[in-house]
Formats: C-alpha cells, sequence, structure tokens
C-alpha cells in the first residue's frame, strides 16, 4: 500500500484565498483524522471520520474551515478565506479498528498564507 | 479530559548511550497508546502500539511500557545512534463512545544523539 497521500506537499498563497488540501486514506481504513501542527500549538485535532461520516468537528477552528469526506476514499480540507494565523503544517491520518485504530499519517502539507 | 504529558520537552545524550523517553496520562481508561517519531519537516511515523491489555511492546532496539494504573507509558532505545535525533510523540485513545478511535497526544520530547 502506498500509505496516507496528501497533496499539495507545499502551498502558498496570498491572504483571502481559497485554498483546498487533499486526503487519500489507505484503502480499507474507516477512520480519517485532519490534525493541524505549529511550533506554538503542538498537534490539534480538527475533525475526523468514521466511515466517511464526520464525527467531531469541535477543533475546526472557525467557519472559514470545512471538510468533507465524499467517499472512502479521499477527502478534502478547504479553507476560505485564508488568513496568516493558518499557516502550519496540516496532517492527514487513517486507521482501521481492527488494527486497533493505530494511526497512519501522510506526509503533511505545508501551508504558507502570506 | 485526557491530558498528556511528555517530559523532558528535550533530551541530549552522547552515542551509545540507552534512551528513556517518559510519557503520562491522566485517564487510566485507556484503548491504547501510540509511539511516533517525527523528523524535521516530515510526517510522523508510527514506532509502536501497545494496547491496553498489553505491558510492553518491542521492536529491534525500542521498547515500550504501559502502567495504566500509574498512568504511564516509557519508550526505551537501546544503544542510541545519531540517525535516532528526532522528536518523540506518545498519543493515547480512550474507549468513550463519543471519541472512539481519536488519540490525544503529548507535545513530544525532542532527542538529540550526539556522535
Amino acid at each position: 500500500d502506498a500509505g496516507v497521500i496528501q497533496s499539495p506537499r507545499h502551498e502558498v498563497t496570498e491572504m483571502g484565498q481559497e485554498v483546498t488540501l487533499r486526503c487519500k486514506p489507505i484503502s480499507g481504513h474507516d477512520y480519517l483524522f485532519w490534525y493541524r501542527q505549529t511550533m506554538m500549538r503542538g498537534l490539534e485535532l480538527l475533525i475526523y471520520f468514521n466511515n466517511n461520516v464526520p464525527i467531531d468537528d469541535s477543533g475546526m477552528p472557525e467557519d472559514r474551515f470545512s471538510a468533507k469526506m465524499p467517499n472512502a476514499s479521499f477527502s478534502t480540507l478547504k479553507i476560505q478565506p485564508s488568513e496568516p494565523r493558518d499557516s502550519a503544517v496540516y496532517f492527514c491520518a487513517s486507521s482501521f479498528y481492527r488494527a486497533n485504530y493505530g494511526y497512519t499519517f501522510g506526509s503533511g502539507t505545508r501551508l504558507t498564507v502570506v | 479530559k485526557q491530558e498528556v504529558t511528555q517530559i523532558p520537552a528535550a533530551l541530549s545524550v552522547p552515542e551509545g548511550e540507552n534512551l528513556v523517553l517518559n510519557c503520562s496520562f491522566t485517564d487510566s481508561a485507556i484503548y491504547n497508546l501510540q509511539w511516533f517519531r517525527q523528523d524535521p519537516g516530515k510526517g510522523l511515523t508510527s514506532l509502536l502500539l501497545i494496547q491496553s491489555n498489553q505491558r510492553e511492546q518491542t521492536s529491534g532496539r525500542l521498547n515500550a511500557s504501559l502502567d495504566k494504573s500509574s498512568g504511564r507509558s516509557t519508550l526505551y532505545i537501546a544503544a542510541s545512534q545519531p540517525g535516532d535525533s528526532a522528536t518523540y510523540l506518545c498519543a493515547v485513545s480512550v474507549p468513550r463512545t463519543d471519541s472512539w478511535g481519536k488519540f490525544q497526544f503529548g507535545a513530544g520530547t525532542q532527542v538529540v544523539v550526539t556522535p
């Protein structure tokens, strides 16, 4: 398996623009998580899905953030409009209950909003 | 709410010395605990996953122990090498119906192994 695949690896955008981050989980995994990592706050859980259904979005910072999982093999995290304080590394992770929910992380997307 | 703490935040050891990394958690009713490694500018790589009914897991030079009653896990890395330099994070999951499958992360311990 190719692991969890995220795209793009790097994104530089201007304030106010829409940003879309993409994630392809490991085939067969039934949980998908979006995390944000910064030096100040560490790893923060933004939202997670179980069988494509959002379970907990309490970590989404504000209405500018939205996430979807239209099918088992694809998820997006959208920021509209983007702000400089959104600059961070965004990670996607997936897990499978039969593997005792152990996480596999993607390589992350480094977002810079200027 | 589950709180996960890793102390110290940073650690430097000479090559060949054994590494001992600590993780503590406030809610002992965990489902499992996972240790990760993160290299600078990279993603998180899973090292070991310990289920709640296990006391330890081993992989090569790595050994992780779990003591639920005291709310602690320890990651041992034998005979450290410069390539072990990285940040090590632990994460725990709690078997609650509103958070099933979700892990709470510690802030990590940054390790430097000097040649």
